[in-house]
């Protein structure tokens, strides 16, 4: 499985809405609703931050907001803050419980 | 609150075997499936295995296929990743993580492998 097509990084000024794009195949996130992103912070965890393409989990902030058009799905984060300066990565289900996730992300906030 | 903590993570030989750990706590663990996902250096997120419930249904990336293998042991609370003919490309961080529907919920802090001679 090819991984997932991210941009390296994406910048914004506080306040700004930027937008992370993850570009699959007609086999993974063309195929299936059900991409998810993840937020990591130097040295920590990985975060669910959207789940089956457009969902919140518990806790997480609306100003992230996720889409899919055809072979591409889009994390948007509205009301850029410091604290959002991290690593994202997307995650689409690729059928036969198999996952493949996307290159990553660099978030920086200017 | 729900904690996974991995362990069994060192310095290893390429041909060599290690095992990973993931004790888990705060949620009914038998009633969740189970994933390893790794992070090598300088390098993105890799999903690497699952493990149904129960524990009869198992598959893997096809990068670890046939040289890992993930178990597990509900009575302990305890998730499993057996690496066998580890390679250089295997060094990592190696996460356990909650499996949602098709997510991974939550995540612990990963144990760190590397292969080196």
């Amino acid at each position: 499985q090819s991984a997932l097509t991210q941009p390296a990084s994406v910048s914004g000024s506080p306040g700004q809405s930027i937008t992370i794009s993850c570009t699959g195949t007609s086999s993974d996130v063309g195929s299936y609703n059900l991409v998810s992103w993840y937020q990591q912070h130097p040295g920590k965890a990985p975060k669910l931050m959207i789940y089956e393409g457009s969902k919140w989990p518990s806790g997480v902030s609306n100003r992230f907001s996720g889409s899919k058009s055809g072979n591409t799905a889009s994390l948007t984060i509205s009301g850029l803050q410091a604290e959002d300066e991290a690593d994202y990565y997307c995650c689409s289900y690729a059928g036969s419980s198999i996952y493949v996730f996307g290159t990553g992300t660099k978030v920086t906030v200017l | 609150q729900v904690q996974l903590v991995e362990s069994g993570g060192g310095v290893v030989q390429p041909g060599r075997s290690l095992r990973l750990s993931c004790a888990a706590s705060g949620f009914t663990f038998s009633t969740y499936s189970m994933h390893w996902i790794r992070r090598a250096p300088g390098k993105g997120l890799e999903w690497v295995a699952v493990i149904s419930y129960h524990g009869s249904d198992k598959y893997y990336a096809d990068s670890v296929k046939g040289r890992f293998t993930i178990s597990r042991d509900n009575s302990k609370n305890t998730l499993y990743l057996q690496m066998n003919s580890l390679r250089a490309e295997d060094t990592a961080v190696y996460y356990c993580a909650i499996g949602g529907n098709t997510y991974f919920d939550y995540w612990g802090q990963g144990t760190l492998v590397t292969v080196s001679s």
